[in-house]
C-alpha cells in the first residue's frame, strides 16, 4: 500500500496569513492526487485534483503544486472560514489512501 | 445539480449488519464509480472500497474484504454499502463520493455499534 504522510498534523495561523501544508507518498504516484478540506461534523470538501487542478467553484486561494512522492497545498490570505483540517489523497493505486489530516487553527 | 444523498442513521448491535445507501442525482448515474469513506470519531478518513456503476467492478480495502459488499443499483441511480459482523470498531460516520476525484460527496451516516 502507498503511504500518505502529511505535514504538519497541525498548523497555527492568522487571519491574513498564507500557510503551506505538505504531502509525501511512499512510492511515485505521478499526479495523481486530492486535497480535501473538512470542517467540522461536515463531510469532506474537494478542493484539488490531479495534484494542481481546482475544483469548478473553489476559489483561487487554493493551489497545489507537486509531481512523483511531493506535494503542497497552498492557502493564501488566510481568511476564518478557511479553518479546517486538510487531508491529502492518493488515486494512483488501490487502495486509495489518505493523509492522517491537517489542522488548521487560527492563532 | 449534482447530489448524493445518503440513508439515516443507525444503531446496530455487535455481529449484526448494516446497509448504507447513496442516491445520486443530477449526473448520469453509470458514468461514475462511487467510493465509499469512514470516519471513526476524532479519527481520519479511511477509504474502504470503490464500485464501478458502469461494470459494477469493486476493489475493497483489505481490511475489509469477506465483511463488506458494494452494490449499485443503475434503476434507481442508488449505489449500496453493506458491513456485516459488525464490531464497536464499526462506529463510524460513513460517506459515498462520486468519482475518481471524489468531487461530491454524500452528507455522511453515522453508524453506531453498541451492546
Amino acid at each position: 500500500d502507498i503511504q500518505m504522510t502529511q505535514s504538519p498534523s497541525s498548523l497555527s495561523a492568522s487571519v491574513g496569513d498564507r500557510v503551506t501544508i505538505t504531502c509525501r507518498a511512499s512510492q511515485g504516484i505521478s499526479n495523481y492526487l486530492a486535497w480535501f478540506q473538512q470542517k467540522p461534523g461536515k463531510a469532506p470538501k474537494s478542493l484539488i485534483y490531479a495534484a494542481s487542478s481546482l475544483q469548478s467553484g473553489v476559489p483561487s486561494k487554493f493551489s497545489g503544486s507537486g509531481s512523483g512522492t511531493d506535494f503542497t497545498l497552498t492557502i493564501s490570505s488566510l481568511q476564518p472560514e478557511d479553518f479546517a483540517t486538510y487531508y491529502c489523497q492518493q488515486y494512483d493505486s488501490y487502495p486509495r489512501t489518505f493523509g492522517q489530516g491537517t489542522r488548521l487553527e487560527i492563532k | 445539480q449534482v447530489q448524493l444523498v445518503q440513508s439515516g442513521a443507525e444503531v446496530k448491535k455487535p455481529g449484526a449488519s448494516v446497509k448504507v445507501s447513496c442516491k445520486a442525482s443530477g449526473y448520469t448515474f453509470n458514468s461514475f464509480g462511487i467510493g465509499w469513506v469512514r470516519q471513526a470519531p476524532g479519527q481520519g478518513l479511511e477509504w474502504m472500497g470503490w464500485i464501478s456503476a458502469y461494470t459494477g467492478d469493486t476493489n475493497y480495502a483489505q481490511n475489509l474484504q469477506g465483511r463488506v459488499t458494494m452494490t449499485t443499483d443503475t434503476s434507481t441511480s442508488t449505489a449500496y454499502m453493506e458491513l456485516r459482523s459488525l464490531i464497536s470498531d464499526d462506529t463510524a460516520v460513513y460517506y459515498c463520493a462520486r468519482g475518481v476525484y471524489s468531487d461530491y460527496w454524500g452528507q455522511g451516516t453515522l453508524v453506531t455499534v453498541s451492546s
